[in-house]
């Protein structure tokens, strides 16, 4: 089946660092990659996807290449701000499901 | 625009007591899910709704859980009896039908389970 690895945190950055929470997956077919925020107190919320390989997804600062040669779907933020702290999901969708990631936590301090 | 309400947000039971959680997912949203989350653990799915027919429903343990989204809008989650095991987070999320990649979640039903 589908599954989605991605590193366990948390990851504690300082305010204007650079952020990579690597992601990688494996599924049969085509998927579409996604990254989901949530924020403490809130639901998941959608940051970013893409649909297809080379593909590259972008949000609030954050992007995501979809490398079908390498399975992975790598987030990354040239500065964090404090505001960015939240447990960050890679998912995948394949034919009808969406299947996450347990979820990186980040924290950044000022 | 209103996002996913869900309530109760916390609910503490004992063992073998039943429990239900209600879900009311964004208006003209057709597609309702419900996913329940282990602590240090992603979302997995229960049951998938379109509209009032549950489409997906083969993780949903029927021993103990049941659905229902009697008018396509509306739903609710019940366990019962519930088990030391089904502490986690039920978390209501909801989409277009032709945009199921992008679900809109509510803040979730924090369970204990004693």
């Amino acid at each position: 089946g589908n599954s989605v690895t991605q590193m366990e945190g948390p990851v504690t950055l300082s305010e204007e660092a650079f952020l990579t929470i690597n992601c990688t997956y494996t599924a049969t077919g085509y998927p579409s990659l996604f990254w989901y925020v949530q924020y403490p107190g809130e639901g998941l919320q959608l940051l970013l996807k893409a649909t297809k390989a080379d593909d590259k997804g972008s949000n609030k600062g954050f992007e995501a290449t979809y490398r079908k040669e390498t399975t992975s779907f790598h987030l990354e933020k040239g500065s964090v701000q404090v505001s960015d702290s939240a447990v960050y999901f890679c998912a995948l969708k394949g034919y009808q499901k969406v299947t996450f990631g347990i979820g990186t936590k980040l924290q950044v301090i000022p | 625009e209103a996002g996913v309400v869900q309530s109760p947000r916390y609910k503490i039971i004992e063992k073998k007591q039943p429990v239900a959680f209600w879900c009311n997912p964004i208006s003209g949203h057709n597609t309702l899910y419900w996913y329940r989350q282990n602590l240090g653990q992603g979302p997995e799915l229960l049951i998938r709704y379109e509209n009032e027919e549950a489409v997906d429903d083969s993780q949903l343990p029927k021993d103990r859980f049941s659905a229902e989204r009697l008018k396509g809008v509306d739903s609710t989650l019940k366990i019962q009896p519930a088990e030391l095991g089904d502490s986690a987070v039920y978390l209501c999320a909801s989409s277009l039908q032709d945009r199921s990649y992008e679900q809109y979640f509510g803040p979730g039903t924090r369970l204990t389970v004693t």
